[in-house]
């Protein structure tokens, strides 16, 4: 079946501008994980979803940042003012469950902020 | 100090050589995983254990919740095994991952 989807999987914009990242995760699946991995460094959380329960947003750098889920599928990070240090890869992930469950990563966006 | 960290940080090793990455964590957990990341940047989860030992083809995962401490071992490495091995943990009372740094594997034919 088809797994985690992300798009674009590039994107460069110049600093100021806002994006819109896009995740459709695996059909079914309740939980839904932003994270980012900035050049050479490690996985970060960002935002985690759980069916209709409110989001946890813990690892939100900022307010520049935000994320929705609608109809508990296709989930959009908005980035605003981006600022060159958002440049990364951000990745989405999703789980049949609880992060007790094995998660499925999609291919991720490449965010570069000129 | 990292909640999450794994040795060593870079490995290189022979074709067939048997492969140890640990990871060693400072928190109480529900979980762990091993994630593999390849050269083009896609993560692959290989492991979720909570206690134990998994094994899946030439890949086995242990860990030790007393300890706190996991390892992830390849047997007959293969240039394939090449990639960045990611070890993450589900502190207790939450469900979102916390990373280690990841150690990179080399494996030369």
């Amino acid at each position: 079946g088809a797994g985690v989807s992300q798009s674009p999987s590039n994107k460069v914009t110049e600093k100021g501008k806002d994006v819109e990242l896009r995740c459709d995760p695996i059909s079914g699946h309740t939980a839904l994980y932003w994270y980012r991995q900035r050049l050479g460094q490690g996985l970060e959380f960002l935002i985690y979803f759980q069916g209709n329960s409110a989001p946890d947003k813990s690892g939100l750098p900022s307010d520049r940042f935000s994320a929705e889920r609608t109809g508990g599928s296709v989930s959009t990070l908005t980035i605003q003012r981006t600022q060159q240090e958002d440049s990364a890869v951000y990745l989405c992930a999703s789980s049949s469950a609880t992060g007790f469950d094995e998660q499925y990563f999609g291919p991720g966006t490449r965010l570069t902020v000129t | 100090k990292n909640e999450v960290e794994q040795s060593p940080q870079n490995l290189t090793a022979q074709e067939g050589e048997f492969i140890t990455i640990n990871c060693s964590y400072s928190v109480g957990i529900s979980a762990l995983h091993w994630l593999q990341q390849h050269p083009g940047g896609g993560i692959v989860s290989l492991f979720m254990l909570s206690s134990g030992k998994k094994k899946h083809g030439r890949l086995i995962a242990t860990i030790n919740i007393q300890e706190k401490h996991s390892s992830l071992h390849i047997t007959a490495s293969h240039p394939r095994d090449s990639a960045v091995y990611i070890c993450a943990v589900i502190p207790w009372g939450n469900e979102k991952l916390t990373f280690g740094t990841g150690t990179r594997l080399t494996i030369i034919p």
